[in-house]
């Protein structure tokens, strides 16, 4: 079966790096989301990957690879406001999106 | 960037009756149009992807006949709650693909809060 798996919640101290990571396993691969979700919003796109490697967006890093089926979405300089739910969604072989149940970060000052 | 707006955010009906969610591209075309469903603390689950001028695909355990989708023009999808009863409600949260886009190009609608009492 399809299945994302990424951690329910963690805790990070402002100013801080953490890293969210997400396995995933699909029928076929055309590539990983993620996505921020603020309590009680509509997700908010961060970055997408469909090659090896590591992207980088300003304070926002995503790592993809597909050999292990693994990805991760670094946070650097963390601020008060990323405190939010970080969506991991892989795209498989029909271009259907496969979600994760989302992790939930708590920024502490 | 492309805008997806939804009508209403937020609607409060009794049980029974219907209710009608918009979903529109502002300033694009969108082939195809998906409708989510979250719950609390829940991830997204998608309902149906509804293309433009074709029936909508409905996911397993949705039913077709309660959730009506309707997607008339490139820029515009509604879903349709029928017959609602208190276990629909829900955050209900469509998103658009751009027309001729790659698959990073989804955009998501602000959301619209369905509480049936």
């Amino acid at each position: 079966g399809q299945n994302i798996d990424q951690p329910t919640e963690m805790t990070a101290t402002e100013g801080a790096i953490v890293q969210i990571n997400c396995t995933y396993q699909t029928s076929g691969f055309n590539g990983l989301f993620w996505y921020q979700q603020h309590a009680g919003e509509a997700p908010t796109f961060l970055s997408y990957n469909v090659l090896d490697g590591l992207e980088e967006k300003g304070r926002f890093s995503s790592f993809l690879s597909r050999s292990k089926g693994y990805s991760y979405l670094l946070l650097k300089e963390l601020q008060m406001k990323d405190s939010a739910s970080y969506l991991c969604a892989a795209l498989d072989s029909n271009y259907q999106l496969i979600w994760g149940a989302g992790t939930k970060l708590i920024i502490k000052p | 960037g492309a805008v997806v707006s939804q009508h209403p955010s937020w609607v409060i009906c009794k049980s029974g009756t219907s209710v009608k969610i918009e979903c529109r591209s502002l300033d694009f075309q969108a082939t195809t149009m998906f409708w989510y469903r979250q719950f609390p603390k829940q991830s997204l689950m998608l309902m149906a992807t509804s293309n433009e001028g074709s029936k909508a695909t409905y996911e397993q355990g949705v039913e077709k006949d309660k959730f009506l989708i309707n997607h008339a023009s490139l820029t515009l999808s509604t879903l349709t709650v029928t017959s609602a009863h208190p276990e629909d409600s829900s955050f209900y949260i469509c998103s658009a693909v751009l027309l001729a886009g790659g698959p990073n190009e989804q955009y998501f609608g602000p959301g619209t809060r369905l509480t049936v009492t």
